[in-house]
């Protein structure tokens, strides 16, 4: 069965530009998350998608991060316009429903704002 | 409030040698779960073990076993004959809740050093 995949893996740019980010989640699994993990932190909850809806954006920065997973299946999670801070692992995860099914993480994006 | 705390920031273990990882975590719910994953350098986070709130035995996996302390709050990671791939990363994560909409929060972990 092949695992979560994320792509890029590496993604280096300047402030205030734009980067987006891909995953595609084992396949059959409904629920997707993104994660914001800053260096030497623990991973933290941007979005969960429940198939193709939001199930919790609470600690998503809405003025500049977007993400949508339009036909339930891959998602994207976009940066506009990039700061300093926004450096960290980008990781998604996927599992099976949204309760206590384990969460299955992806390789991660490092994203490097210069 | 911190939900996770994973009180040492770093570990050192003897190969062969068994270590525990502490993790206390926070939580009014009754109904929760548990998680630790395993972060190696190269990023990927892997799951290792889960703990329901209510289950009555610690969660084994393989070398893994979780020494789950329910009134102290505390679900400990205990890695049995260590070795040097084990040296990572570990998280403790909570899951408050079995119903879509609850998030996981994981702790700031614990990096294990393994010496030959």
């Amino acid at each position: 069965e092949a695992g979560v995949a994320q792509s890029p893996r590496y993604k280096i740019i300047e402030k205030r530009q734009s980067v987006a980010f891909w995953c595609n989640p084992i396949s059959g699994h409904a629920t997707l998350y993104w994660y914001q993990q800053i260096l030497g932190q623990g991973p933290k909850l941007l979005i969960q998608f429940q198939n193709n809806g939001v199930v919790d954006d609470s600690q998503l920065p809405k003025d500049r991060f977007s993400a949508e997973r339009l036909k339930g299946v891959d998602s994207t999670l976009k940066i506009q316009p990039a700061k300093l801070e926004d450096s960290a692992v980008y990781l998604c995860a996927s599992s099976l429903s949204g309760d206590q099914e384990t969460q299955y993480f992806g390789p991660g994006t490092r994203l490097l704002v210069l | 409030a911190q939900k996770i705390t994973q009180t040492q920031p770093g570990m050192f273990v003897q190969e062969k040698e068994a270590v525990t990882l502490d993790c206390t975590y926070d939580t009014s719910d009754q109904s929760y779960g548990l998680f630790w994953y395993k972060q190696p350098s190269s990023g990927e986070m892997i799951f290792l073990i889960y703990q329901g709130s209510y289950d009555e035995q610690n969660a084994t996996e393989g070398r893994y076993s979780l020494n789950f302390q329910k009134a102290r709050k505390s679900a400990n990671l205990v890695i049995s004959a260590s070795q040097l791939g084990d040296s990572a990363m570990y998280f403790c994560a909570m899951r408050e809740g079995f119903t879509v909409g609850f998030k996981t929060i994981f702790g700031a972990g614990t990096r294990l050093f393994v010496k030959a």
